[in-house]
């Protein structure tokens, strides 16, 4: 069974400092990594897509990926209120272009004023 | 319109009845999608089609049968449903193809909230 785990969080960060979320996976053969945010009532919509190990950086948010350790972050700096969420990671199952996307259950995130 | 749609919004049936669920997509995309989410459950993929034809059934009972006539759009049709599919239903799209080395970014739509009395 492909699985995708995500702390459910709620995390809870001051707004203004770095939000960290994590999430590992079990297929090592994936190849692509996708991080969701998803607003209560809402659907997800993307923020980041990674693909190779590293960093990849959009803005406020960087996404990170050690396929080694089976394991993708996201990084969200100068946390604002509107970044309360819940954010979901996404991974395709099997490698190449499958169509199937394997989600975690998504970490709630919580930015005070 | 733009993006991923999806009527009704909001739709409650009883568990006797039929009903239709609509996606289309307005981003020239070629593979469509459904998805299932629970409450305290991870989205789970339950159909896929990529150029009209369908490419994955995720063990989808036979209460729900998709029907995808055209690459813009995408529907479930459902009956006799039971109390536990109540969930939110989203579609959503991707550039399609087949081969690849990575999977394509999949676009949502807003989802139909359903509710199975």
């Amino acid at each position: 069974q492909k699985e995708v785990e995500q702390n459910s969080g709620p995390l809870s960060v001051p707004e203004g400092a770095i939000a960290s979320l994590n999430c590992t996976y079990s297929d090592r053969v994936s190849q692509s990594f996708f991080w969701y945010r998803q607003y209560s009532g809402k659907s997800p919509e993307l923020i980041m897509s990674i693909y190779s190990n590293g960093d990849k950086e959009d803005g406020r948010f960087t996404a990170q990926l050690n396929k080694a350790s089976q394991y993708v972050s996201l990084l969200i700096r100068d946390s604002q209120p509107s970044d309360s969420a819940t954010y979901l990671c996404a991974v395709n199952g099997g490698s190449g272009n499958t169509g199937k996307l394997i989600f975690g259950q998504g970490t709630t995130l919580q930015v005070k004023p | 319109e733009t993006g991923v749609t999806q009527t009704p919004r909001h739709l409650v049936m009883g568990m006797t009845n039929k009903k239709s669920l609509k996606c289309e997509q307005h981003l020239g995309h070629n593979a469509m999608y459904w998805y299932k989410q629970s409450a305290k459950k991870p989205l789970e993929l339950m159909f896929v089609y990529n150029f009209k034809e369908q490419t994955e059934n995720n063990s989808v009972p036979s209460r729900f049968s998709p029907e995808c006539p055209n690459s813009s759009h995408l529907f479930l049709h459902l009956h006799t449903l039971q109390p536990e599919d109540s969930a939110l239903y989203l579609c959503a799209s991707s550039q399609g193809g087949s081969g690849g080395t990575y999977q394509e970014t999949q676009y949502f739509g807003p989802g139909t909230r359903l509710l199975v009395l």
